[in-house]
This record gives structure tokens, sequence and C-alpha cells, in this order.
């Protein structure tokens, strides 16, 4: 099956620094990547979707000035948490997706992030 | 109301047994369904994708029924490696195809 990776797998930052995380599909070209959150004992909770070369859809309640998503080939995706605070630790996984297939996505193995 | 609903658990059953999980959604627009398993502190794998028809895979059999707007998943012959989090995964057709989550079943299987 299709690969995708994230990077860094885990991050502890201080309040108040912004924190860059990759997505990368390996063997194939991502028409769209998906970012999540998932905090403890909840569902994912789908952040944004963005298409290769165009702006990111955030969904409902999304800030995009304080997650900001770039996606400039058809093999990585980047999300910025700027300025994170303490209630922006979570989970963040991203997916990547083939269109014309099913619409499935691939998901990558998550970023674990503490804001202390 | 969330969108897709599940129960939390935990299920605890013994090497063995059936157990089967069910799940509800409140999108008519839903347009494909799955389940996942999440292992803890993992990202969600795929399990199966759920047909109107119903499907087998093995000890796992997965049914929807789109008048009632459920699905549910049945595991036969536990395993402890089957300990897990199962969630039930919608994909709707919004401006663009989404896929919503559950929150959620946890399955504790016990030697």
């Amino acid at each position: 099956g299709a690969v995708v990776s994230q990077h860094p797998s885990r991050v502890i930052c201080k309040s108040g620094t912004s924190v860059k995380i990759e997505c990368r599909s390996l063997d194939f070209q991502a028409t769209t990547m998906f970012w999540y959150r998932q905090f403890p004992k909840q569902s994912l909770m789908l952040m944004a979707t963005s298409n290769e070369g165009s702006k990111a859809t955030y969904e409902q309640g999304v800030e995009k000035d304080k997650f900001l998503i770039n996606h400039a080939s058809l093999t990585l995706s980047t999300l910025t948490v700027t300025s994170a605070h303490p209630e922006d630790s979570s989970f963040y996984i991203c997916s990547a997706s083939l269109a014309g297939v099913n619409n499935e996505q691939f998901f990558g193995p998550g970023t674990r992030l503490t804001v202390l | 109301r969330k969108e897709v609903e599940q129960d939390p658990g935990p299920f605890n059953v013994p090497e063995g047994a059936t157990v089967a999980f069910n799940c509800t959604y409140s999108n008519s627009a839903s347009q494909s369904f799955f389940w996942y398993r999440q292992d803890c502190r993992k990202e969600p794998k795929l399990l199966m994708s759920v047909y109107s028809s119903g499907n087998e895979d093995g000890r796992f059999t997965a049914q929807l029924n789109r008048a009632s707007q459920y699905i549910s998943l049945l595991i036969r012959d536990s395993k402890l490696s089957d300990s897990a989090t199962y969630l039930c995964v919608v994909n709707v057709r919004y401006s663009s195809y989404k896929l919503i989550f559950g929150s959620g079943t946890r399955l504790l299987v016990r030697p």
C-alpha cells in the first residue's frame, strides 16, 4: 500500500514557539493531503484539506493564521503551529489521497506535540 | 449530536469470544463506510470497507443498513492481538469528500 511519513514523530516545545510538522507521500503523488488532530480519548477531527499549489480549506473553528499549511509539491505538505500554547498539545496526523482512487486516504504515523 | 456515534466501551472479552460493535451516523449523504483500527498512540489503519450487502474478511464481518444509518462490526474467535480501538468512519461529500470519524470503541481481549 501507499506509504506516508511524518516528521517529527514527537516534539516537546515551550509555550510561544512555532512547530513545523512535515507530511510526505513516499511512493505516490498525493493530489490532496489532510491534517487531523486527535485529543486523548476523542475522535480524529479534520483540521484542513490542502491541494497541491492552492490554499488550504480549513474546517470551522480552526484558525488559519495559527495553523499554517503549505502544500508546495505533490509529495510534501507542512503544518506549522504558530505560537503554540499548552492547549495545542495533541496528536497531529496527516493523510494523503490519490484523486480518482475511491478517495482512499493513507495515514501518516502521527506527530505527538507537547507544549509546556 | 455527533455525526458518527459509537459506544466507547471498553469491551472486555476472553480470547475466543465473539464481539460486536455498533455505530450510527446522522448524515444521509454519507457515501462510503469503513472500520479502522487504532492502537494506542498510533495512526488509524484501515480494517475494512463496509458494503450494503455485508462483507467478510477472515474473522471480521461488517454490515451496513442504509435505511437505519447503522453500521456493525463482528469479530469472531477474538485474539489478544485484536485489543485496540475500533473507529467507525464515514465518507461524506460536502464541497469535497471528507472522512468523519467516530470516537471509537475500545476492545480488550484477555487471556
